[in-house]
């Protein structure tokens, strides 16, 4: 099973900052995708595929990297932005999360 | 507009059972993949179940492997997802979602099930 881990844990920064989150996998995917989730709510897909974004996403949110090593950059955080943020992966039958990163005010 | 909404959820005994439905309505039911994810409380994500398009093939999560079944109708466009021999920690909300390119690309509000004595 390929373990994903994220960091930071948590993220405090101002609204108008950039974020950038990591998530590194415990072996090569080709399958990675980001979800926000807000608290009481569903997750959001936002970015699969690493870098394509989902469905009226917009574009202030964009992923990027390859093999281990995926980043999700928010470029100008909206005070809507600020949840707990996951990284997804599926290799062979199996789907695995991170542990989350918080983007906090 | 597409609609997951799930039911069943409740409080159970440890060792007991519940059947979780979903409705689904707005797509093309029976061209998706289906599955429920699930989040304890104040915890993340983890994946628990996955159906094919048409019902053929599933799969489970170890930790829940032999206590848990995961089927579908087509013609009520309906997910379910069967589950014996609760544990306390099977407690949380379960999302039931469609799967998309490697992910899941809309998910249910969730229903909670809680295992405890």
């Amino acid at each position: 099973e390929i373990v994903l881990t994220q960091s930071p844990g948590t993220l405090s920064l101002s609204p108008g900052e950039r974020a950038t989150l990591s998530c590194r996998a415990s072996r090569s995917t080709n399958y990675l995708a980001w979800y926000q989730q807000k608290p009481g709510q569903a997750p959001r897909l936002l970015i699969y595929g690493a870098s394509s974004r989902a469905t009226g996403i917009p574009d202030r949110f964009s992923g990027s990297g390859s093999g281990t090593d995926f980043t999700l950059t928010i470029s100008r955080l909206e005070p809507e932005d600020f949840a707990v943020y996951y990284c997804q992966q599926y290799d062979t039958s199996t789907w695995t999360f991170g542990q989350g990163t918080k983007v906090e005010i | 507009e597409v609609q997951l909404v799930e039911s069943g959820g409740g409080l159970v005994q440890p060792g007991g059972s519940l059947r979780l439905s979903c409705a689904a309505s707005g797509f093309s039911f029976s061209g998706y993949w289906m599955h429920w994810v699930r989040q304890g409380p104040g915890k993340g994500l983890v994946w628990v179940s996955r159906v094919d398009s048409d019902g053929s093939r599933t799969s489970y999560a170890d930790s829940v492997k032999g206590r848990f079944t995961i089927w579908r109708d087509n013609v009520k466009n309906m997910v379910y997802l069967q589950m014996n021999s609760l544990r306390a920690e099977d407690t949380g909300v379960y999302f039931c979602t469609r799967g998309g390119s490697g992910c899941f690309d809309e998910w249910g509000q969730g229903t909670l099930v809680t295992a405890s004595s």
